[in-house]
């Protein structure tokens, strides 16, 4: 099945700098990718839609300008955490949807595991 | 808030037996279910769907069933397995349910007594 790749699988930090999580598609292109955030023993809480070559479209109380999103190709998405404090210290997970579309069909990443100190 | 809750947060059972994951939805619009298997520390993964003008759909050891008179969603997973332990989450689809279009319940963890 296709495989979403999510880099670092775990980044600890110090407050105050920035991290960088990458969301690759390997064997599909993915129009559409999208940012989760969970809390432990939570679901998945939707953070952002990315859209490849236009604006990440943030779903309500996410603050943009801390979670950057960029979709730059077809098969990458990024999400950077500006300045992250204690409190963003989370699992982020993105999920990607086909160029074909369709109801639900979203590969997961594994995964990424941030610790800000 | 969320339209999709399980039953139960924690369901233990015995290596062999039979689980039964439950899951309630209220948006009678969704239009299409799937269950995610989420191990400790890792993404989703997708273990079965069902779309709504099914009742049934069978998988490799595992079963789903769906009664949209009760908005009712089960997981039925045979002979588990310890490598079955993880938390289960359903989801529904459906037009604005957000922008990937999923709704997620908030997981059941299946623990496997040996």
């Amino acid at each position: 099945g296709a495989v979403v790749s999510q880099h670092p699988s775990r980044v600890i930090c110090k407050s105050g700098t920035s991290v960088k999580i990458e969301c690759r598609s390997l064997d599909f292109q993915a129009t559409t990718m999208f940012w989760y955030r969970q809390f432990p023993k939570k679901s998945l809480m939707l953070m952002a839609t990315s859209n490849e070559g236009s604006k990440a479209t943030y779903e309500q109380g996410v603050e943009k300008d801390k979670f950057l999103i960029n979709h730059a190709s077809l098969t990458l998405s990024t999400l950077t955490v500006t300045s992250a404090h204690p409190e963003d210290s989370s699992f982020y997970i993105c999920s990607a949807r086909g160029t074909s579309g369709g109801t639900g069909e979203l590969f997961f990443g594994e995964g990424s595991r941030l610790t800000v100190l | 808030g969320e339209s999709v809750g399980l039953h139960l947060p924690t369901l233990s059972v015995q290596e062999g037996d039979n689980s039964i994951i439950n899951c309630a939805y209220s948006n009678s619009a969704s239009d299409y279910f799937i269950w995610y298997k989420q191990e400790s520390g890792k993404g989703p993964q997708f273990i079965i769907d069902i779309r709504s003008n099914m009742d049934k759909r069978q998988g490799q050891r595992v079963t789903v069933l769906l009664n949209k008179t009760v908005k009712h969603l089960s997981l039925q997973i045979a002979a588990t397995q310890p490598g079955d332990s993880a938390v289960y989450f359903c989801a529904e689809w459906a037009l604005g349910g957000g922008a990937d279009g999923l709704t997620f319940g908030k997981g059941t963890h299946l623990i496997i007594q040996p």
